[in-house]
């Protein structure tokens, strides 16, 4: 069973450009949070989605982040017009449906913007 | 969530067991403990997870005190590759949420 799949790796956009980080959860897990991990600082939850629906965006930005995990393929996190402070790690995790605890994480893009 | 409190770093000589401590003076009786470790770079990994019996897998053994208020993590044969960021996180588990995590205690294994 393949793990948590993120892609890409690296990501290097200039200021104003957008970015897209992709994750692939698990097979059979329909729970998807991306959390951030800035240069030097602990990890931070930014949304949780299930498929088609946002169920906790409490850690999002208000303005130029979005997230969806649609009906087929991956989860989509996008960050438009990218600022230096958005340079950062980006994780996914996923978990199965509930009853089961832990959240399986992706190897993470990380995103430069110069 | 509880909030937890963990020493910001601790080292172990390699094929020692290492105790990782945490206290969750304010844990709720139906908020779990979880561990996770953080690798140089990599993603997250869960480790073990308990509500008030002691949980030994493959990885590590779980010890929660009786009144719950701090747990300890024993990785019983440490080795280099278990140098990493331990974090200790208290939550419900009723539904799939998102994990709050703290400083952790960076564990320095030495050979």
């Amino acid at each position: 069973n393949a793990g948590v799949m993120q892609n890409p790796r690296h990501l290097v956009r200039r200021r104003g450009q957008e970015a897209r980080l992709r994750c692939s959860p698990m097979k059979g897990h329909s729970h998807v949070y991306w959390y951030r991990q800035l240069p030097e600082e602990g990890l931070k939850f930014m949304v949780y989605l299930q498929k088609e629906n946002i169920i906790d965006e409490s850690g999002m930005p208000k303005e130029r982040f979005s997230a969806e995990f649609p009906k087929e393929g991956p989860s989509i996190l996008r960050i438009q017009q990218v600022v230096r402070g958005d340079s950062a790690a980006y994780f996914c995790a996923s978990s199965p449906d509930p009853g089961r605890f832990e959240q399986y994480f992706g190897p993470g893009t990380r995103l430069t913007v110069t | 969530d509880a909030k937890t409190t963990q020493p910001p770093s601790m080292d172990c000589a390699e094929g020692r067991a290492a105790n990782l401590p945490c206290n969750h003076s304010t844990i709720s009786g139906n908020e779990y403990v979880y561990w996770y470790r953080q690798i140089h770079s990599q993603g997250p990994q869960y480790i073990i997870h308990g509500l008030k019996n002691n949980e030994t897998n493959e990885m590590a053994s779980l010890i929660i005190t009786e009144d719950r208020k701090s747990s300890t993590l024993i990785l019983p044969h440490a080795t280099l590759r278990d140098t990493a960021v331990y974090y200790c996180i208290v939550r419900v588990s009723q539904g799939a949420q998102k994990l709050v995590f703290g400083q952790g205690t960076r564990l320095t294994i030495n050979p």
